[in-house]
This record gives C-alpha cells, sequence and structure tokens, in this order.
C-alpha cells in the first residue's frame, strides 16, 4: 500500500543547531500536513502545504513541499528546549486519506 | 483546550475485558477519527466516521469497533482485551471528511494487565 517514509526516527541536536525532518511518499501527494507531538501530548497541527514546490515558515521553522509533490521537510534553525518532540508528518493521498510517517523525535542533549 | 474531549483519560482493566472510549468532537466538526499509539510509536490508523457513517478503516482489529452517534460523538469498543492493546487511544476531529486539518483530543491512556 501507499506509504510515507519519515527519517531519521530519531535526531539528537545540542540546543542551537538545526534539526532537519524528511518525509517521502512512493506516490503524489494531494497536500501534507505537520503535526507536533509534545512529550506527553497529543499531536498539535502546524501547517498544511498544498502546492508543488511550496515554501512556509513560522519563525525558526520551515516547511518545503516537493516540485512532484511526493517529499517535504521542516527544518528547525537554532533549536530551543520548547522544540523537544515528535514531528509528523501527514500525506493526502488521491483519496484524501491521511497516510501518516513515524514520525522524527527531536532530543535536545544535555 | 483543543475542542476535542476524550473520556476516560486513563482506565487499567484486565485481559480479556471489554472497554469503551468516549469522543466528543470539536463543535462544528463532522468527522472523528481514532488513532492508537503504542508507547513511543507512531500513529496508527484505526478508523473515520463522517457525519455518522463510516468512512475510511485503517489497521482495526475484528475485535475493534466503533461508531459515531447522532449528536457526532463516538465510542470506540475495545473487547478481548490483550495485553498489546495497551495503548494511547487519539481522537480527531474535522470540519468535513478527507484530509482536513486534525484536532486530536488529549488521548485516553488504556492499560491492560
Amino acid at each position: 500500500g501507499q506509504q510515507v517514509m519519515q527519517i531519521p526516527q530519531y535526531q539528537h541536536v545540542q540546543e542551537g543547531e538545526d534539526f532537519t525532518t524528511y518525509c517521502n511518499s512512493s506516490t503524489t501527494l494531494s497536500n501534507i500536513q505537520w503535526y507536533k507531538q509534545r512529550p506527553g501530548g497529543h499531536p498539535v497541527f502546524l501547517i498544511q502545504l498544498v502546492k508543488s514546490g511550496e515554501v512556509k515558515k513560522q519563525k525558526r521553522l520551515t516547511f518545503q513541499f516537493g516540485e512532484a509533490k511526493k517529499n517535504s521537510s521542516l527544518h528547525i534553525t537554532a533549536t530551543q528546549t520548547t522544540d523537544v518532540g515528535t514531528y509528523f508528518c501527514a500525506g493526502a493521498d488521491s483519496n484524501y486519506q491521511l497516510i501518516w510517517g513515524a514520525g522524527t523525535k527531536l532530543i535536545i542533549k544535555p | 483546550d483543543s475542542g476535542v474531549t476524550q473520556t476516560p483519560k486513563h482506565l487499567i482493566t484486565a485481559t480479556g475485558q471489554r472497554v469503551t472510549l468516549r469522543c466528543s468532537p470539536r463543535s462544528g466538526d463532522l468527522s472523528v477519527y481514532w488513532y492508537q499509539q503504542s508507547l513511543d510509536q507512531g500513529l496508527q490508523f484505526l478508523i473515520q466516521y463522517y457525519n455518522g457513517e463510516e468512512r475510511a478503516k485503517g489497521n482495526i482489529l475484528e475485535r475493534f469497533s466503533a461508531q459515531q452517534f447522532p449528536d457526532l460523538h463516538s465510542e470506540l469498543n475495545l473487547s478481548s482485551l490483550e495485553l498489546g492493546d495497551s495503548a494511547l487511544y487519539f481522537c480527531a476531529s474535522s470540519v468535513v471528511g478527507g484530509a482536513n486539518v486534525l484536532t486530536f483530543g488529549a488521548g485516553s491512556r488504556l492499560t491492560v494487565l
């Protein structure tokens, strides 16, 4: 079946370093959404990308949707302790059903 | 508060038992989704309802069933519980069906002993 692969599974960074997570789909997506789940919390919607090649920014977060609408990335500049959590991508297939990536856990090294 | 209400927050039960998890969607949302998240794992889609009708089915076991009532609240029934069913169960809602933005509830943590 259709899959969305998300890498890496974990990323350990020093506070102030950058963080990136990538999602790749086997097929073209209608759109892609990003969610953040804080430790002990529930997923919270961050953003939705719809157009080919779209780039959106939210303060230190930059989201990209590939030209072929098969891949996406989330980049965080200068991570802070408040960024800790798991970041999920969820791609909408041709039937507009969401296919979730496995998530990338951002861990700040002490 | 996301506006999606899930009860109970925590539930401890024994193998072989049956439990019901309840979800009230955000006001105005017609679609309800159920997800299972085992410890430190991803989100496994179980089932989606839209305005009372089943819309999509994911990896939901036959021992599990769900429904959405006329007032749009939903219940997830888990029966013949096994140790492996211990997980966080999230309900999410969206305005319409399809790939709209999901608003998640705080989850129901089920522990099967």
